[in-house]
């Protein structure tokens, strides 16, 4: 099992859609959540993170955490082209308070 | 300015030879990190530092060595290239906040060919 995983898509919205990005880990002493987003051929740049469970809005993104059932996510609401990209789940595992696993990244395709 | 810098932004190499990618920030952080990217693999750690004098293997360290000049330089080096080190590369720093792991920041990456 991946250490920290997510579906590779490409997840296909149609524009002003709601998009739900989703990752689970396997380290349940992991205490920190970001994700990332990344356009083709630039380098990833942060969206959001988050540390306790429930949700957290920051305008059109909501990460959403839930420690029971090893699962966070990111929702995107009023989806646009702009959107388009590959997004990018990493977790801070227990133990070690710099180092960040991250899943394969999920690509997302807003459609106009 | 560009905080975290990479250099050389793209290289083409030979199977066999030494290469080395260096890793520059400004932004006074301590901890250094080199990922390789590939295709559905999302971002694999390679090495990391915490400061000058703590290096650490990540999870694909094999073919690989690293280098803390300073605290604003991390250098990665492939001291025999092979094919499938073909990737994109980046560094990252990052620091503590509050006790509390903050983002990392990416460089711009360095995109590695090995013919």
């Amino acid at each position: 099992q991946k250490e920290v995983e997510q579906n590779s898509g490409p997840l296909s919205v149609p524009e002003g859609a709601i998009a739900s990005l989703n990752c689970t880990y396997s380290d349940r002493g992991s205490q920190s959540f970001f994700w990332y987003r990344q356009y083709s051929g630039k380098s990833p740049e942060l969206i959001m993170f988050i540390y306790s469970n429930g949700d957290k809005e920051d305008g059109r993104f909501t990460a959403q955490l839930n420690k029971a059932s090893q699962y966070v996510s990111l929702l995107i609401r009023d989806s646009q082209p702009s959107d388009s990209a590959t997004y990018l789940c990493a977790v801070n595992p227990a133990g070690n308070t710099g180092k960040l696993i991250f899943g394969q990244g999920t690509t997302l395709q807003v459609k106009p | 300015d560009a905080d975290v810098t990479q250099t050389p932004r793209n290289r083409i190499t030979k199977t066999g030879k030494r290469i080395m990618l260096e890793c520059s920030q400004t932004k006074g952080h301590d901890r250094m990190y080199w990922y390789r990217q590939d295709p559905g693999l999302g971002l694999r750690l390679i090495y990391y530092s915490f400061d000058v004098k703590d290096i650490n293997k990540g999870e694909i360290s094999d073919g690989y060595s690293v280098s803390r000049q300073a605290q604003a330089k991390f250098s990665l080096s492939l001291e025999s290239a092979i094919p499938n080190q073909t990737a994109l590369y980046f560094c990252a720093t990052s620091d503590l906040t509050s006790g509390r792991p903050r983002e990392q920041f990416f460089g711009p990456g360095t995109r590695l060919t090995v013919l």
